[in-house]
């Protein structure tokens, strides 16, 4: 098994350019979370997903949408990119919800 | 009464010594204890969990103590290791369904040896 897969490892966007990152689970969790992680402030839920189909916003989602359209697959967005949005993301999935949460490899994204 | 406060931010313990990594809380709902460990470059890992119904677990060198008169839990590390050289987060969680972990800052430990 893989387990958590993140695409792509690393990414350099201009201000207002727009992208999407992939996280793929092959556990067959239900549940999927996107964290970005600063220096000194921890790891930082953006948007989880409790289901196929549903989504749910955690502490800091402005700036971010995402979509799970497919159990395995949770996808995180960013339609205009800003600096502050410079971050590592890292994914991550579990079966149930006080659960252990297996984390991906993380995503270094910069704007410029 | 979301947050999870952690201390310290960093820590430097001599190889075989006890590492102490401390987090309160406010919310009395939180019934879910996980730490994390993180190296560099890597996604954080869970190390070890705890219920609100024990006041400590071990497994092997690593041990968590709760307080749920203090809504405080702490990881200690026995006979601490260079390997041990990481970042520890603890956490906290509600067990309903659509709830998600709430992290503390994390604790960067560096082990000399």
């Amino acid at each position: 098994n893989a387990g958590v897969t993140q695409t792509p490892k690393f990414r350099v966007l201009k201000t207002g350019q727009s992208m999407t990152l992939l996280c793929a689970q092959d556990m067959n969790h239900e549940y999927m979370y996107w964290y970005r992680q600063d220096p000194g402030m921890g790891l930082r839920l953006i948007h989880y997903s409790v289901g196929e189909g549903t989504t749910a916003k955690g502490e800091v989602p402005d700036g971010y949408n995402v979509s799970r359209l497919k159990k395995q697959n949770f996808l995180l967005g960013l339609e205009s990119a800003a600096p502050s949005q410079t971050s590592v993301y890292f994914c991550a999935s579990s079966l149930i919800v006080r659960g252990e949460q297996f984390f991906g490899p993380g995503t270094r994204l910069t704007v410029l | 009464q979301q947050q999870v406060k952690q201390s310290p931010q960093s820590l430097i313990v001599q190889k075989g010594g006890i590492s102490i990594i401390n987090c309160a809380y406010e919310n009395t709902a939180f019934d879910y204890f996980p730490w994390y460990q993180q190296f560099p470059g890597k996604g954080p890992a869970l190390l070890i969990a705890i219920r609100p119904d024990v006041s400590e677990k071990k497994e092997g060198r690593f041990t968590i103590s709760f307080n749920k008169s203090a809504k405080q839990f702490s990881l200690h590390i026995m006979d601490s290791q260079p390997g041990d050289s990481a970042t520890y987060f603890c956490a906290a969680s509600i067990s309903q369904a659509g709830t998600a972990l709430i992290f503390g800052k994390g604790t960067t430990l560096s082990v000399s040896s």
